[in-house]
């Protein structure tokens, strides 16, 4: 499996104030994702990142930013946390060719109260 | 644009059971498909995969899956449930170059003793 570690695994804060969740990889994949996981929905994409400092929007984007400033690190922030953004985040990535399936981190569970 | 359905939530067989989780798909370019497996607190796991060639497709576990074209499935089997099958079951598909993952609702499997 690839390595893909994510911190916090857990975190509980409050409306309104700021988080940042961060995934690190050490296989030197060029591509990133984030996502969040929420019953009923599967997985959807918030954004993701195709090289350092290059990144893009997904389907869910709205109330996110992302920074990616080297290859083993992508940071995903929540400027203003609200109480619909209480999910579980999992981060995800995959090489540049040769190999089509995303590998997975052990996922980040928000609480905003 | 893509996208997945898995029809049932959830799906409780017992062991010993043909397993089957319903994959549909609608794609504007050939499409890639997977299958992932999520067990409780981890992040996905990839089950299998189809690409091009043999539309039968083995993955891990004994479970496989057959692409139809025809009928724009993806259907997921292993003829013999066991216990540590139960897990959340993940179909989903990626453009042709894939970059970009959608996926299904997501079916949880149960076994019963």
């Amino acid at each position: 499996d690839a390595g893909i570690t994510q911190s916090p695994r857990h975190k509980v804060t409050e409306t309104g104030t700021p988080v940042t969740l961060r995934c690190h990889q050490t296989e030197n994949h060029r591509y990133m994702y984030w996502y969040r996981q929420d019953p009923g929905h599967g997985l959807r994409l918030i954004h993701y990142s195709y090289g350092v400092k290059d990144t893009d929007k997904g389907e869910v984007s709205d109330g996110y930013s992302v920074s990616r400033s080297k290859t083993e690190d992508f940071l995903l922030t929540l400027e203003s946390a609200t109480s619909s953004q209480t999910s579980v985040y999992f981060c995800a990535s995959r090489p540049l060719a040769g190999v089509n399936e995303q590998f997975f981190g052990p996922g980040t569970r928000l609480t905003v109260l | 644009a893509q996208s997945v359905t898995q029809l049932g939530s959830h799906v409780s067989v017992s062991e010993g059971a043909l397993v089957l989780l319903r994959c549909n798909y609608s794609s504007s370019v050939p499409p890639y498909l997977f299958w992932y497996v999520q067990y409780p607190n981890q992040g996905l796991q990839l089950l299998l995969k189809y690409t091009t060639g043999a539309t039968l497709v083995k993955g891990i576990n004994g479970f496989e899956a057959e692409f139809k074209k025809s009928e724009t499935s993806f259907h997921l089997t292993k003829p013999s449930a066991h216990m540590s099958d139960a897990a959340e079951y993940f179909c989903a598909v990626s453009d042709g170059a894939g970059n970009m993952l959608t996926f299904g609702g997501g079916t949880r499997l149960m076994v019963k003793p």
